[in-house]
């Protein structure tokens, strides 16, 4: 079976600050997909980024960044320079080869406060 | 290019009612899954379907079923509905891809 944790409920934080959302997994595959996808109060998911669980090259995008470690099993995700409009509902995610569906974490809350 | 679709956005039912819930794909998507959210938890998956056939299913009983139509839209149905079936329904496009895309959801409220 496999499982998505996310220890952190919710954080808070001022606007510009950096923060980081964590992200652990358990799966007995060897293959599989990690993915963080955000969800505004509107309720749509809007995916991220996507991770393949043989490429541990860690990412940027703008002001986001994702740091994959096998050796943990973690995947966290990390805002710089945060601003207000990314305060949302973050979702880590785990997809095994095979398998149809997405095992998510119960999420955290990011509120970023002008 | 539209994405996934989904109605109604918002639905109210009675205890021991049922629901059909729509969802229309993403262009070019043939396959789509479904996710219940509950209120401050992550979505749980409920089914797949791919050509018209459930593919794969999640822990849900019976009482939730689907369909697919032959232009790659689907159905989600609820029976017998129970106040913990209250929860934002999420419908998931894909095509022969690892990527999932979400529409914004139906809300069910059951009273």
């Amino acid at each position: 079976a496999q499982k998505v944790t996310q220890a952190q409920t919710e954080i808070s934080v001022v606007e510009k600050e950096d923060v980081t959302l964590d992200c652990v997994y358990e799966t007995r595959d060897t293959t599989y997909y990690l993915f963080w996808y955000k969800q505004p109060p509107s309720g749509e998911l809007v995916f991220l980024i996507r991770r393949n669980s043989f490429d541990e090259q860690n990412e940027i995008s703008g002001r986001y960044s994702w740091n994959f470690q096998k050796s943990t099993s973690s995947f966290n995700f990390t805002i710089t320079a945060s601003q207000v409009v990314d305060s949302a509902v973050y979702f880590c995610a785990l997809r095994v080869q095979g398998a149809q569906k997405l095992v998510f974490g119960q999420g955290t809350r990011l509120t970023i406060n002008p | 290019d539209a994405g996934v679709t989904q109605s109604p956005t918002h639905l109210i039912k009675t205890r021991g009612q049922q629901v059909t819930l729509r969802c229309s794909p993403k262009s070019g998507h043939d396959t789509v899954s479904w996710y219940q959210q509950a209120l401050g938890q992550g979505p749980q998956f409920i089914f797949q379907y791919y050509e018209e056939e459930e593919r794969q299913r999640g822990n849900f009983p019976d009482r939730f079923s689907g369909h697919q139509f032959p232009n790659y839209s689907s159905e989600l149905n609820v029976n017998a509905l129970l106040l913990g079936d209250s929860a934002l329904y999420l419908c998931a496009s894909s095509s022969g891809t690892i990527q999932q895309y979400f529409g914004p959801g139906t809300r069910l409220t059951v009273t």
